[in-house]
């Protein structure tokens, strides 16, 4: 596909586990990124992966990496109600300047 | 605490008007990304800088939208006259390429909120 993909909203019960999913779009992609926007805030790094990686794992947030069905996601164990917010996931593509984004996955966490 | 701080973060403007925001990046950055926010389109590029030069500013509407890095510690976009349809979110974002020993990582400002009545 021509667009990064992402499911656009996703409901969880506070202390389960979240896994959003993302598509993107060229499997020569170099890094992959995920992003946390909360209301009215900017957009908030909140980890990235190597394209080399298939794992990366840093304290709640887990991603993984399917470079051969273009497919990323990011796990957050133990979903707490600050983690309510739109998840974006980027890639970058050779030899662009720029990011390319998903249309954001919005996380409800239901206490 | 490095981040990349904009300005201001809220402008009600009446159309016709010239509409200035300012971004500072992170210092030792090189590249200076301009992005805008609304809820039909998601996120879109508009422009960006590299070494203070513009480099890609093709999503950008030429005719009332300009970018500008008058230092290394200053981008502005300006949007003269604006209009309506200009109401959106608009984000800088700063980094640091794989070619200048960074990650190709943006890191994103808190973003100007602008709405033209």
């Amino acid at each position: 596909g021509e667009d990064v993909e992402q499911s656009l909203f996703l409901s969880v019960r506070e202390g389960d586990s979240s896994v959003i999913n993302c598509t993107y779009t060229d499997s020569s992609s170099t890094y992959l990124y995920w992003y946390k926007q909360e209301p009215g805030a900017g957009l908030q790094l909140l980890t990235y992966i190597f394209s080399n990686m298939d794992m990366k794992q840093d304290q709640r947030l887990t991603v993984l990496l399917n470079k051969k069905d273009k497919h990323l996601s990011l796990r957050i164990a133990d979903t707490q109600t600050g983690d309510s917010a739109i998840y974006f996931c980027a890639e970058k593509k050779p030899g662009a300047n720029n990011l390319f984004f998903g249309t954001g996955t919005r996380l409800t966490v239901i206490p | 605490d490095a981040r990349v701080t904009q300005t201001p973060r809220h402008k009600v403007t009446e159309m016709g008007q010239e509409v200035t925001m300012r971004c500072q990046p992170i210092l030792g950055h090189n590249t200076v990304f301009w992005y805008r926010q609304t809820m039909m389109q998601g996120l879109e590029l508009l422009a960006y800088f590299r070494n203070r030069a513009p480099l890609d500013d093709s999503g950008m509407p030429k005719d009332r939208f300009s970018a500008e890095m008058p230092d290394a510690t200053l981008a502005t976009l300006k949007i003269q006259p604006s209009e309506p349809r200009d109401s959106a979110v608009y984000f800088c974002a700063s980094g640091l390429p794989l070619t200048s020993g960074g990650t190709d990582t943006q890191y994103f400002g808190p973003g100007t909120r602008l709405t033209v009545l």
